[in-house]
């Protein structure tokens, strides 16, 4: 199957900085997804973003599917932005396989 | 954005006993559903693929009469962990393939999520 590597594995940042959270894959996708867990375990969607690049807010993010890698963009970060961040991928049979996440956390 | 609704959020039982959890697609039907499995401090693992008025599909490791799938509607997918035991407490999520005239859009969306806590 797909294999998903998210880096870094924790990120500490402090209030208002920006931050970049990257994710690799090891096979062509149909579907890439970012999500954030928040802390009662809800799967929040952030991103549907198989190729290109979108925008929301004070987030982005970009896939370059021939490279394999797509990017989360966090700027001015704020403390409601920790939690932890997913990355999953799934090929033609729409089955989504997730990275092991990253661990963010915003201080005051 | 879509919106899945999962049922119970939180569950305590006895060893021994059965639980259900329902999966539901508020505004989008959903032929396709997906239920997923969470450790503390994990990643989330694919279970099955509950697939509307067929028999669900297991990822390998998964026991499929422990874990019982039914998709009976369009909207309505249930997972029954059958005679739970302590190893069976978890966090399950379902999430659902949304569709838009007919066709998939590609994006899943996920439940809330139901932990699951077997004395």
């Amino acid at each position: 199957g797909i294999q998903v590597e998210q880096s870094p594995p924790d990120l500490i940042l402090q209030e208002g900085a920006n931050s970049t959270l990257r994710c690799n894959f090891s096979d062509s996708v149909n579907n890439l997804q970012w999500f954030h867990q928040n802390p009662w375990g809800q799967l929040i969607n952030l991103f549907y973003i198989p190729s290109g690049t979108k925008q929301n807010g004070r987030l982005s993010a970009t896939t370059v599917a021939t490279e394999r890698y797509s990017l989360l963009y966090i700027s001015s970060s704020q403390t409601t932005d920790s939690g932890v961040y997913f990355c999953a991928v799934a090929g033609a049979n729409s089955k989504l396989t997730f990275g092991k996440g990253i661990t963010l956390s915003v201080r005051p | 954005g879509a919106v899945v609704s999962q049922h119970p959020s939180r569950v305590i039982c006895k060893s021994g006993t059965s639980v259900k959890i329902e999966c539901r697609s508020l505004d989008f039907q959903a032929t396709t559903m997906f239920w997923y499995r969470q450790f503390p401090k994990q990643s989330l693992m694919l279970m099955a693929t509950s697939n509307e008025g067929s028999k669900a599909t297991y990822e390998q490791g998964v026991e499929k009469d422990k874990f019982l799938i039914n998709h009976a509607s369009l909207t309505l997918s249930t997972l029954t962990v059958t005679s739970a035991h302590p190893e069976d407490s978890s966090f399950y999520i379902c999430s659902a393939l949304r569709t838009s005239g007919g066709a998939y859009t590609g994006e899943l969306f996920f439940g809330e999520g139901s932990r699951l806590t077997v004395l």
